[in-house]
């Protein structure tokens, strides 16, 4: 139980154009979902939270312009990064966790890699 | 502020040897809950371990173990019989106050397992 699926796992675009990449809880209703951004040999930072219909929440230094998160239902959280350019090339990883469920474990996706040309 | 810090960027360990992971923790609050989350080479996160503040005892999952010592601010992982397959990066993660079950991560340490 409890597994998180992210799509795409990778994706290449040209600067200007935007991304979406999926989060999916596959197994249970993720009442809360997070999205963290990760480069190269460093630690996850995280972006935003995200609680189904409402609006996420972000972090101290991330656009929320740029980086826009839908978390439509209980197992679907969506981040657009819009007019991608090559500083956003990184790791974007999801993870959703479930209310009333000790001890309310984030679980992760297998994370996407954007590179942006 | 709640902060999180693994001093060692990098163990080694001979197959079947037990190793320790180094994780101390820094919060106000009361009530906290750390956690240990393995990535492979591919990225993915998994979970391995937690511990809650107000649990008497060490945690325990397989091979793994939790050495938490409240007073010492201190949950250190410990990995018994290392498998060549335990290779990885492991990032200590403690949930943030403020609700929602956010986590702070500390910066991670790799870890290589030698046959």
């Amino acid at each position: 139980g409890a597994v998180v699926s992210q799509h795409p796992s990778w994706v290449i675009c040209k600067s200007g154009t935007s991304v979406k990449i999926e989060c999916r809880s596959l197994d249970f209703q993720a009442t809360t979902m997070f999205w963290y951004r990760q480069f190269p040999k460093q630690s996850l930072m995280l972006m935003a939270t995200s609680n189904e219909g409402s609006k996420a929440t972000y972090e101290q230094g991330v656009e929320k312009d740029k980086f826009l998160i839908n978390h439509a239902s209980l197992t679907l959280s969506t981040l657009t990064v819009t007019s991608a350019h090559p500083e956003d090339s990184s790791f974007y990883i999801c993870s959703a966790s479930t209310s009333g469920r000790a001890p309310d474990t984030q679980y992760f996706g297998p994370g996407t890699r954007l590179t942006v040309l | 502020a709640q902060k999180i810090t693994q001093t060692q960027p990098g163990m080694f360990v001979q197959e079947k040897e037990a190793v320790t992971l180094d994780c101390t923790y820094d919060t106000s609050d009361q009530s906290y809950g750390l956690f240990w989350y393995k990535q492979p080479s591919s990225g993915e996160m998994i979970f391995l371990i937690y511990q809650g503040s107000y649990d008497e005892q060490n945690a325990t999952e397989g091979r793994y173990s939790l050495n938490f010592q409240k007073a010492r601010k201190s949950a250190n992982l410990v990995i018994s019989a290392s498998q060549l397959g335990d290779s990885a990066m492991y990032f200590c993660a403690m949930r943030a106050s403020g609700g929602y079950n956010k986590l702070i991560f500390g910066a991670g340490t790799r870890l290589a397992v030698h046959p």
